[in-house]
């Protein structure tokens, strides 16, 4: 059965640095989002990206915040300058999504970032 | 901005006894979906409903998409210890780009 996958899989970094977070979604998808789970918490929306563009993204999601798909298959998630609030498991997840058929979103295990 | 408020927060219970847990929201919601999710891993869907008043069931899982759309349940028939982890309920709303609104999750927790 086809999956999302994510890299890596932990991540530790200084605050201030840049990190780069990757995800391949599911290969026929054409929705693409980024969550985030703060430890002991819900998981809470970042972005959503479609036809290269960001469709949506919530207040989390600032100018420190970027979304890119460099290629045909992988999907990023750019934080420029992290801080210890960023600390957090994301959640890469995609979807066929055509705003109203049967269609379900699938998630990635996720890429724990730990920010010192 | 849009609330699930999902209860309860955590259960703890006998193996072989039934569960059910609720979650509400002052929003219409297109889609409701239900969701496992193990330590360290990422959700994973459990049901999916599309449709006010379905009912659908996946093994020992049975949930329900209000009538009023603002509303939904799972109930888990005769736990077993591998029940264990954190289920959140997730909404998706009429006519956006397909963001899910989740749920603050509700731990399960079986005692064998």
């Amino acid at each position: 059965e086809p999956e999302v996958t994510q890299t890596p899989s932990h991540q530790v970094t200084q605050m201030g640095q840049e990190v780069i977070l990757r995800c391949v979604p599911i290969s026929n998808h054409l929705y693409f989002y980024w969550y985030r789970q703060i430890l002991g918490q819900k998981v809470e929306f970042l972005v959503s990206f479609y036809n290269n563009e960001i469709s949506e993204k919530s207040e989390i999601f600032d100018d420190q915040f970027s979304v890119e798909r460099p290629d045909g298959s992988n999907f990023t998630l750019k934080i420029r300058s992290t801080k210890l609030e960023d600390s957090a498991m994301y959640f890469c997840a995609s979807t066929t999504f055509s705003g109203g058929a049967r269609e379900t979103q699938y998630f990635g295990p996720g890429t724990r970032l730990l920010v010192l | 901005g849009q609330q699930l408020n999902q209860s309860p927060q955590s259960m703890f219970i006998q193996e072989g006894e039934d569960v059910s847990m609720n979650c509400t929201s002052s929003s219409i919601f297109n889609t409701w979906l239900w969701y496992k999710q193990d330590p360290g891993e990422g959700p994973v869907l459990l049901i999916a409903l599309y449709k006010a008043g379905e009912l659908t069931s996946n093994g020992r899982l049975t949930a329900q998409f209000g009538i009023t759309r603002k509303d939904s349940f799972l109930n888990i028939s005769a736990s077993i210890p591998s029940d264990v982890g954190i289920y959140f309920c997730a909404g998706q709303l009429r006519g956006n780009t397909g963001k899910l609104i989740f749920g603050q999750g509700t731990t399960l927790q079986v005692k064998p």
